[in-house]
């Protein structure tokens, strides 16, 4: 099972709104509403942003928000700030019983 | 509040093995899905293996297949990972994490993570 594909990296000055997008298969991204993104901060645990496409966990920011479009998905992040450097991942269930994630997308608050 | 703890990593040389911990606290351990994930050095995250909350369903990606074995302990609120044949490419931070329930996929909660490294 290949990754899921990310840019490599983004940036946005503080204010600013950023797109990341991840690029699946007919066989993960886009046969299942169960695309999640992750946050992860040099040496912390990575932490769920979004789940099931476009869900928002409870005590995460409304300036999240995740959409997809048929083996695409995408995490917009509105009003950017400091805080929100970091990596982001993405994750989907697959066909063969089994979950992949993103390359990863470093996000650069300019 | 949920708290997932990992142990038991640490320098092994290649085709050694290794057996790691995962203490749970916080949450009914015997009702949740649980999951292990790893990250090499400076990459990116890494399904590994997933276990259903009886343990009577385990799934393993490809690349550990064979040499690593999941499996829980509902008494002791505990998660394992033991992995044998160990490989430089095996290198990596091993974090648990916790299924969100009814949601196929969502890594809701994760530990802090294990350093394994695997060297001679």
């Amino acid at each position: 099972q290949s990754a899921l594909t990310q840019t490599a990296s983004v940036s946005g000055s503080p204010g600013q709104s950023i797109t990341i997008s991840c690029t699946g298969t007919s066989s993960d991204v886009g046969s299942y509403n169960l695309v999640s993104w992750y946050q992860q901060h040099p040496g912390k645990a990575p932490k769920l942003m979004i789940y099931e496409d476009s869900k928002r966990p409870s005590g995460v920011s409304n300036r999240f928000s995740g959409s997809k479009s048929g083996n695409t998905a995408s995490l917009t992040i509105s009003g950017l700030q400091a805080e929100d450097e970091a990596d982001y991942y993405c994750c989907s269930y697959a066909e063969t019983r089994t979950w992949v994630f993103g390359e990863g997308t470093k996000l650069t608050v300019l | 509040e949920v708290q997932l703890v990992e142990s038991g990593g640490g320098l092994v040389q290649p085709g050694g093995s290794l057996r790691l911990s995962c203490a749970a606290s916080g949450f009914t351990f015997s009702s949740y899905e649980m999951n292990w994930v790893r990250q090499a050095p400076g990459k990116g995250l890494e399904w590994v293996s997933y276990i259903s909350s009886s343990g009577a369903t385990i799934y393993y990606a490809d690349s550990v297949k064979g040499r690593f074995t999941i499996s829980r302990d509902n008494a002791k609120n505990s998660l394992y990972l033991q992995m044998n044949s160990l490989r430089a490419e095996d290198t990596a931070v091993y974090y648990c994490a916790r299924f969100l329930p009814y949601s196929y996929g969502t890594f809701e909660y994760w530990g802090q993570g294990t350093l394994v490294t695997v060297s001679s």
